[in-house]
């Protein structure tokens, strides 16, 4: 069974800092993997996919590495902002989506 | 993009009773469904996995009487929480699969605070 933890549980940061999320996984034998943002109390907003074929996904400040045979995966989000706050999960994908606890994000004014 | 819904957004209810929770896939047949739930502050926990027209495949230590899941259509699961309990109470969300895909599409979640 697909087993995801990611590190730091919880991040504090001032507003317009670079950080990285990381994101480990013990079956390295996925389709892809997904990051999303949750926001409190509300569903899963999708922000990146990567291919188990690919190294990374850019998506405007967001940038999403994955390196399948050692089971990892960061997130890199340039130039935090306060909207940033969420919690973000990782989600490797094969035949079903298992999560990791997330990192709980606030991005200070 | 594909679209799922679910019904309904936050459901009260009393201990003892039944609660169903639907789950459509708007745009797309969905050949697979899934059910997770999500506990204050913790991640998502697979519940389930159903096919359609199939009896689900529940996640060891989800009670399959409990939580009876139906994936009569293409396009609709439902799941129904039975006798619940305050610790039933819970965020649960669905997301759905067509064919083959490489990916799942998610609901938007459904709260149920069982008293």
């Amino acid at each position: 069974k697909q087993e995801v933890t990611q590190i730091p549980a919880a991040l504090s940061v001032p507003e317009g800092e670079n950080l990285v999320l990381n994101c480990s996984f013990t079956d390295s034998a996925i389709y892809n993997l997904q990051w999303f943002r949750q926001d409190p109390g509300k569903g899963l907003t999708s922000l990146l996919l990567i291919q188990s074929s690919q190294r990374e996904q850019t998506s405007g400040r967001l940038n999403a590495s994955l390196d399948k045979s050692s089971g990892r995966s960061t997130l890199y989000i340039a130039a935090s902002q306060p909207g940033d706050s969420a919690t973000y999960l990782c989600a490797p994908y094969n035949n079903d989506m298992r999560f990791g606890a997330g990192t709980r994000l606030t991005v200070k004014p | 993009g594909a679209v799922v819904s679910q019904h309904p957004s936050w459901v009260i209810c009393k201990s003892g009773t039944s609660v169903k929770i639907e789950c459509r896939s708007l745009d797309f047949q969905a050949t697979t469904m899934f059910w997770y739930r999500q506990f204050p502050k913790q991640s998502l926990m697979l519940m389930a996995t159903s096919n359609e027209g199939s009896k689900a495949t529940y996640e060891q230590g989800v009670e399959k009487d409990k939580f009876l899941i139906n994936h009569a259509s293409l396009t609709l699961s439902t799941l129904t929480v039975t006798s619940a309990h305050p610790e039933d109470s819970s965020f649960y969300i669905c997301s759905a699969r067509w064919g083959q895909a490489d990916t799942q599409y998610f609901g938007p979640g459904t709260r149920l605070t069982v008293l």
